[in-house]
């Protein structure tokens, strides 16, 4: 199966900062099969990306993700007080399903 | 509103059973893949298992293959999740979760939107 692997496991950052999230994949993820997740304490996962840099339905053009192959990142241009929680990838090229370990935002 | 309810979680002993159910709504549930995506206390997420629209196609995670049974009744509006064998690495948040596309044969591996809010499964004797 593919192994996601997150990095940073944290990201301290200030609202208004630019946050860069990293995912890389053990082998390549075939036709850039790769989604984002937001998770916050309590809740379930929320779609954020599809297809490496669709964006979900009423997500805000702050988020944007990019790459291919084994390399992929989620960008959030200006940290929100809402978009400090954890995020995770998920690849779909390849059975089974997998995730990353995550990435947890925090305020500094 | 696209909405998915599970239920059926709870306490059960090491070697117990346990149903979990997922109620539909807001969408034409018969169009539509689903699958089970599971959370361990503190830990990532980790696929369980798929079923296609009309059951046609039915996939596990090793790690519950011949413990765990996915199925689903279609004019109830509804997914199960049958546990047996239940150990405690089991332990975890169950998430039901759609395949976002129109089903259209086969299994095609998906993304998954969107989510139930989730039920605690904990065993533990």
């Amino acid at each position: 199966e593919i192994v996601l692997t997150q990095s940073p496991g944290t990201l301290s950052l200030s609202p208004g900062e630019r946050a860069a999230l990293s995912c890389r994949a053990s082998q390549s993820i075939s036709s850039s099969y790769l989604a984002w997740y937001q998770q916050k304490p309590g809740q379930a996962p929320r779609l954020l990306i599809y297809g490496a840099s669709s964006r979900a339905t009423g997500i805000p053009d702050r988020f944007s993700g990019s790459g291919s192959g084994t390399d992929f990142t989620l960008t959030i241009s200006r940290l929100e007080p809402a978009d400090f929680a954890v995020y995770y990838c998920q690849q779909y090229g390849s059975s089974p399903p997998t995730f990353g370990q995550g990435t947890k935002v925090e305020i500094k | 509103e696209v909405q998915l309810v599970e239920s059926g979680g709870g306490l059960v002993q090491p070697g117990g059973s346990l149903r979990l159910s997922c109620a539909a709504s807001g969408f034409t549930f018969s169009s539509y893949s689903m699958n089970w995506v599971r959370q361990a206390p503190g830990k990532g997420l980790e696929w369980v298992s798929y079923i296609s629209s009309y059951s046609s196609s039915i996939y596990y995670a090793d790690s519950v293959k011949g413990r765990f049974t996915i199925s689903r009744d279609n004019a109830k509006n509804s997914l199960y999740l049958q546990m047996n064998s239940l150990r405690d690495e089991d332990t975890a948040v169950y998430y039901c979760a759609r395949d976002p596309r129109l089903y259209s044969g086969g299994w095609s591996l998906s993304w998954f939107d969107p989510w139930g809010q989730g039920t605690l499964v904990i065993v533990s004797s």
